[in-house]
């Protein structure tokens, strides 16, 4: 089956420490974006790569970092820079930017 | 960026049909409207998107204004699987834009 999918479902850190969510995607997809979501809000956008070995900052770059070194693979690592790393994760992916998304099950992260 | 403006919260019967509503008032001429839904502890998915043009698929119908400062999204027969976050987006091909998720309407079904 063709997909999106984010590891592991769920996610504990302790403060201080960085910690990277994995995404891959089998869909032949150009373009990859990570997104936050906290509890009762939108998304918003953190990072998106249009192609491989290229990425841009989003609207909440800061405390993040991402590579593209594999077509189908976006990994995100939260820093301890990020203040407020507890959120939902979503991890999406399109044919090329500005095309419709296609959307992981999402990475919950909580930091004690 | 152009925005868009939806209620918070809809409640609809089980087997009826919704209409949910989007505004967007500031939309350009190239400005696509795309339709996601995001059910409880999931990722968001893509139910529908047009451009002037009332659309069709198997998920929703969507009906844009003449002056396409509004559109509708239509689910025929609501289920209780359709309760989930509606999120109405404006998107620029032309430009590449991104996704940019507002609050959304939540739309809770009842038996």
């Amino acid at each position: 089956d063709g997909g999106i999918t984010q590891s592991p479902k769920y996610l504990f850190r302790k403060e201080g420490q960085n910690v990277t969510l994995s995404c891959e995607q089998n869909l032949n997809h150009d373009a990859m974006y990570w997104y936050r979501q906290d509890p009762g809000q939108g998304l918003r956008l953190i990072y998106y790569s249009q192609i491989v070995n290229d990425f841009q900052k989003g609207d909440i770059a800061e405390g993040y970092s991402v590579s593209r070194e594999k077509k189908e693979s976006f990994p995100l690592t939260v820093t301890s820079a990020q203040k407020n790393p507890t959120a939902f994760y979503l991890c999406a992916s399109s044919i090329s930017i500005g095309k419709h998304q296609f959307f992981g099950p999402g990475t919950r992260l909580t930091v004690l | 960026d152009a925005k868009t403006t939806q209620p918070n919260s809809m409640e609809s019967n089980e087997e009826e049909p919704v209409h949910l509503p989007c505004n967007h008032s500031t939309i350009s001429g190239t400005d696509y409207i795309h339709w996601y839904r995001q059910l409880p502890s999931q990722g968001p998915e893509y139910v529908i998107h047009g451009l002037t043009s009332n659309v069709n698929n198997r998920m929703a119908s969507l009906a844009i204004a003449e002056d396409r400062k509004s559109s509708t999204l239509i689910l025929h027969r609501a289920t209780l699987r359709d309760a989930a976050v509606y999120y109405c987006i404006l998107l620029n091909n032309n430009a590449g834009n991104m996704l940019t998720f507002g609050g959304g309407t939540r739309l809770m079904v009842k038996p």
